[in-house]
């Protein structure tokens, strides 16, 4: 039972290219949510998925898109990379009370 | 719109020492409310929860927090603190309903001197 699993844990880019954050969750929780955080800003919330097949936007969701592939996959994809993308990305499962995965440190330079 | 605000960026206390870590919220009904903790560069581990019932909760690690309704407060506490308990702290509230969203605070900061 491993609970959430993200890839990759670090990756670096440059401005301009693209990249998808995979996340993957077996507790068959129907709700997914990816958040970033920054220093000094605790997490703030891109996009959530409250079940298979719909997802919404959150705080912060502007430059991100998400795909909700099957009950178990939530991934998250910047189309073109920008450095104020750099940050630590937080993907979670939840029936009431979230479980985060270990987390991915991007870098745009 | 939901939302958590912890005044104390950053709180050093002695090995021994209480703490008191504060939260307050922003909600329209009866919130759900969580602490997390999170190690340097590690991920965010689940300290305690209030979703309903006793208004003091008690988590892992000997923490525990009260739900004060009237002062929308949702305070952490340990009697003694551990070095092992310096980290970041986040009070969070979250969303009733299908999606139980979470708002996060910008979280305190705990520094434990020897």
């Amino acid at each position: 039972n491993a609970g959430v699993t993200q890839t990759p844990k670090f990756q670096v880019l440059k401005t301009g290219q693209s990249m998808t954050l995979q996340c993957a969750q077996d507790m068959n929780h129907n709700s997914m949510y990816w958040y970033r955080q920054d220093p000094g800003m605790g997490l703030r919330l891109i996009y959530y998925s409250a079940s298979e097949g719909t997802t919404d936007k959150g705080e912060v969701p502007n430059g991100y898109n998400v795909s909700r592939l099957n009950k178990r996959e939530f991934s998250l994809r910047l189309e073109s990379a920008a450095p104020s993308q750099t940050s630590v990305y937080f993907c979670a499962s939840s029936e009431g009370i979230a479980y985060f995965g270990p987390g991915t440190r991007l870098t745009v330079t | 719109a939901q939302s958590v605000t912890q005044p104390d960026i950053h709180i050093t206390v002695s090995e021994g020492a209480s703490l008191e870590l504060r939260c307050n919220y922003s909600y329209g009904a009866t919130p759900y409310l969580f602490w997390y903790v999170q190690s340097p560069g590690q991920g965010l581990q689940l300290l305690l929860k209030y979703f309903s019932g006793d208004t003091l909760v008690q988590g892992i690690k000997g923490f525990e927090a009260e739900f004060k309704r009237s002062q929308s407060s949702f305070n952490l506490r340990k009697p003694s603190v551990h070095w092992s308990d310096a980290a970041e702290y986040f009070c969070a509230v979250g969303a009733r309903g299908s999606n139980y969203k979470l708002t996060f605070g910008k979280g305190t900061l705990l520094t434990v001197n020897p």
